[in-house]
């Protein structure tokens, strides 16, 4: 069983129009995450949610919405795609902060 | 603020060579410590971790000790295969509560039969 997914695997659109990338974990962690990975491997958080709740924004354009459902899911809408946004995206989830954190396989977003 | 410095790469090897890629960290406090490795096309899965210092962290024999005098926990395995090419990362708990991994840049490992 996948242990955190998310989808699409691939995301390609044009620049200007909105997208979602859906995250779900099985694991009953509490804590989930959003990491963008830039095209020299470097990964940046974005997001930290505990319990539902937003616990940090990493200095992240307000055109990036994430939303969290319930405790297994985290998704991230993203507004009025530009260029710099093709990307890694990955979630992640853990069973509490200074935890080891479960990836998932990562979304492509590439913008045209 | 934490941060975590990481021998960039890429680092190429033959089969069976000794690999060593450095890691060197800054944080307040004593934090756990980590290693990921992300293989092609795939997310990131934790290879090993140490949560005080002194602690060595080994899996898949890959060994890495949490070194608090040199603030260091540099990653290596004494036999390399070509199913070890990977990114590999090393990754600190930061921010006020920890709820966040920093991670330094990632080595990109390759290994030749």
């Amino acid at each position: 069983d996948t242990a955190v997914s998310q989808t699409p695997k691939y995301l390609v659109t044009q620049m200007g129009n909105d997208k979602s990338i859906k995250c779900e974990q099985n694991l009953g962690h509490d804590t989930m995450y959003w990491y963008k990975q830039d095209s020299k491997k470097f990964l940046k958080i974005m997001f930290s949610y505990n319990n539902k709740e937003l616990i940090i924004n990493e200095t992240v354009p307000n055109r990036f919405s994430p939303k969290s459902p319930d405790k297994a899911h985290l998704n991230l809408h993203i507004n009025s795609l530009e260029l710099g946004d093709s990307a890694v995206y990955f979630c992640a989830s853990s069973r509490g902060f200074n935890q080891p954190q479960h990836f998932g396989d990562g979304t492509r977003l590439s913008i045209l | 603020g934490d941060s975590v410095t990481q021998m960039e790469g890429p680092v190429t090897l033959s089969e069976e060579a000794f690999l060593t890629i450095n890691c060197t960290y800054t944080a307040t406090g004593y934090p756990s410590l980590f290693w990921y490795v992300q293989y092609p096309g795939e997310g990131l899965q934790l290879l090993l971790k140490a949560t005080k210092a002194d602690d060595k962290g080994s899996n898949k024999g890959f060994e890495a000790t949490y070194r608090k005098e040199t603030t260091s926990f540099h990653l290596e395995k004494g036999s390399v295969q070509v199913s070890d090419s990977a990114v590999y990362f090393c990754a600190l708990p930061s921010g006020g509560s920890n709820y966040k991994l920093t991670f330094g840049k990632g080595t990109l490992l390759t290994v030749n039969p």
